[in-house]
Order: C-alpha cells, then sequence, then structure tokens
C-alpha cells in the first residue's frame, strides 16, 4: 500500500535551532513529492516539488532534498514566523492523469522566540 | 484577490440540511479538487476534475456530490451529513494533472450537528 510517512509528529525549536523534518514514502513509482506549509485554519501553501533523487530546492531558510525513499526539509535559523505545519505529499506515475496527491500527517513546528 | 477562493468559510449544518460549498479558481487552470481533511489524519482526496470532466472519485459516498459547471468554478453539495463528516474541506486547482503543482483555497470548515 502507498504510504507517506512524516516525523516528528511535532517539533518545537528555539529562534535559530537548525532541524530537519522528515517525509518517508513508499510508491510504486515517483512522479513528484510537494512540500506544503499550513498556517492554522488555512489552506496548505506550495513550498517545493522534487522529482528525481539528488535534487535540492531553498526558499529563504528553507531547504528541500529527495533520495530514493525519502525527503528532507531543512530549517535553517528558524525564526517564529516558520512555524506552522509542514505537509509532504508524493505524486505516483500511475496517478500522473488525475494529479491525485498521497499526504503524509505533518510535522507541526513551533519556534520560540 | 486569491489565486483560489471558498466560500463560506465556516458552515454549521443540521443533518437533515442540504448545502453547497463553492469554489472558484483565478488562475487558469484545468483541473480543479475537492480534498477533505479531518483532525490528526492526513488529507484525503475526494474528487478530481480535468477540463470540466470528473477523472476520479475517490470512494466518497453519495452524501457528497460535486459538480463543475466550468473550468473556474467547482461546487460540492452536501446532503444529510453524518457527526464524523465534520472536517474542513479544500479545493484545489492546478495547470493540469502532470507535474503541476496543486494551489489550495483557504478550505471551508464545516461541523455537522
Amino acid at each position: 500500500e502507498d504510504q507517506v510517512t512524516q516525523s516528528p509528529e511535532a517539533l518545537r525549536l528555539q529562534e535559530g535551532e537548525s532541524s530537519s523534518l522528515n517525509c518517508s514514502y513508499t510508491v510504486s513509482g515517483l512522479r513528484g513529492l510537494f512540500w506544503y506549509r499550513q498556517d492554522p485554519g488555512k489552506g496548505p501553501e506550495f513550498l517545493f516539488t522534487l522529482y528525481s533523487a539528488g535534487e535540492e530546492k531553498e526558499k529563504e531558510r528553507l531547504k528541500a532534498t529527495l533520495t530514493k525513499k525519502e525527503s528532507f526539509l531543512h530549517i535553517t535559523a528558524p525564526k517564529p514566523e516558520d512555524s506552522a505545519t509542514y505537509l509532504c505529499a508524493v505524486q505516483e506515475y500511475g496517478s500522473s492523469n488525475t494529479g491525485k496527491l498521497i499526504f503524509g500527517q505533518g510535522t507541526t513546528l513551533q519556534v520560540k522566540p | 484577490e486569491t489565486g483560489v477562493t471558498q466560500t463560506p468559510r465556516h458552515l454549521v449544518m443540521g443533518m437533515t440540511n442540504k448545502k453547497s460549498l463553492k469554489c472558484e479558481q483565478h488562475l487558469g487552470h484545468n483541473a480543479m479538487y475537492w480534498y477533505k481533511q479531518s483532525a490528526k489524519k492526513p488529507l484525503e482526496l475526494m474528487f478530481v476534475y480535468s477540463l470540466e470532466e470528473r477523472v476520479e472519485n475517490n470512494s466518497v459516498p453519495s452524501r457528497f456530490s460535486p459538480e463543475c459547471p466550468n473550468s473556474s468554478h467547482l461546487f460540492l453539495h452536501l446532503h444529510t451529513l453524518q457527526p464524523e463528516d465534520s472536517a474542513l474541506y479544500l479545493c484545489a486547482s492546478s495547470q493540469g494533472p502532470v507535474d503541476t503543482e496543486a494551489f489550495f483555497g483557504q478550505g471551508t470548515r464545516l461541523t455537522v450537528v
């Protein structure tokens, strides 16, 4: 069964304390892996798409990497405004004609000043 | 003006009521989606429309009925819902289903009493 597992479920950091979020996936063939940020009471906001192992993308304090089994979202020197739930989703080759995304449960990040 | 707009933002309905959720996208996209987000669960895909044609119905009960009159608008008609249907309902759109990221609306928080 296709699965997307994110860890940890929750993470508390001090401002400036760098860390990484993990997204492990098992799909028959990966079409793309997506990272989203979701603030309370709002819809997910797109961050990155990764397509192949070894690919990396950066945006401000965030950097996403991809291997054949997992993706990491590295947060460097986080600020309180980075507090949110980070969602990982995968799209597999079989679903590419419908755009179906399989989501993980998310990691809720809290950054304290 | 946001790219994907959902109305209403909040809805409380009785189990015998009939209501509709509305989604409008201003991005010129060709695919639209309904997702359900329940507490402590990953986002679940409900329906996919591509060029106004339904291409996926992810085993959703018939008390949920989608409608896509054109590529910019998507509705979710609700009738005789159950309390367990209470959740955040998210609409999303993408340029096409292949290799493109989905952009989400703010969601409708539905409570069934």
